[in-house]
């Protein structure tokens, strides 16, 4: 089956300082990528979508200078956290749609925990 | 907006038990609706959908019907293993081709004991 990988899985940083989250599609060519924010006990919220080689759409109170998303090629999508502060740790989620299939299909990677001190 | 809420876990059941986990949603439109299931250390994978009023998805012994008229879209097993522990979230969808935007319910975290 299709899969997404995430790296880190995990990563710890000091506050105000910047983290790379990478998403790839390993077994396919993904058009569009998800990046979800994951609250314990919470729902997964989407945070922005991004299309390969055009700017992410984000969601409403998703500050898109703090959460920088760069698609930059049809396996690879990656989520800057900038300037991080404590409130930034989170579970975040990506997922993939796939090139070929049908509208929400979507393949989601293991997801990443950011701690910020 | 569109919400969903599922049942709060966790829950534990014993091998072999019939497994309900309820799930009910509120939309706009005419949504599709989806149950995708976590296990330990993977991403989220898709278990079943339906995509319209009185569709049944169905997979892996799990069932969920979509009921228009009570808008739910409850996940049911009749014999659950210990395999089937995971966390479970329901979700919907009201976006057609290009417009994939998912809202997740909470998750539902099960345990299958033997």
């Amino acid at each position: 089956g299709a899969v997404v990988s995430q790296h880190p899985s995990r990563v710890i940083c000091k506050s105000g300082t910047s983290v790379k989250i990478e998403c790839r599609s390993l077994d396919f060519q993904a058009t569009t990528m998800f990046w979800y924010r994951q609250f314990p006990k919470q729902s997964l919220m989407l945070m922005a979508t991004s299309n390969e080689g055009s700017k992410a759409t984000y969601e409403q109170g998703v500050e898109k200078d703090k959460f920088l998303i760069n698609h930059a090629s049809l396996t690879l999508s990656t989520l800057t956290v900038t300037s991080a502060h404590p409130e930034d740790s989170s579970f975040y989620i990506c997922s993939a749609r796939p090139l070929a299939t049908g509208w929400n299909e979507q393949f989601f990677g293991p997801g990443t925990r950011l701690t910020v001190l | 907006g569109d919400s969903v809420t599922q049942m709060e876990g966790p829950v534990t059941l014993s091998e072999e038990a019939f497994l309900t986990i309820n799930c009910t949603y509120t939309a706009t439109g005419y949504p599709s609706l989806f149950w995708y299931v976590q296990y330990p250390g993977e991403g989220l994978q898709l278990l079943l959908k339906a995509t319209k009023a009185d569709d049944k998805g169905s997979n892996k012994g799990f069932e969920a019907t979509y009921r228009k008229e009570t808008t739910s879209f409850h996940l049911e097993k009749g014999s659950v293993q210990v395999s089937d522990s995971a966390v479970y979230f329901c979700a919907l969808s009201e976006g057609g081709f290009g417009n994939e935007k998912l809202t997740f319910g909470t998750g539902t975290r099960l345990t299958i004991i033997p």
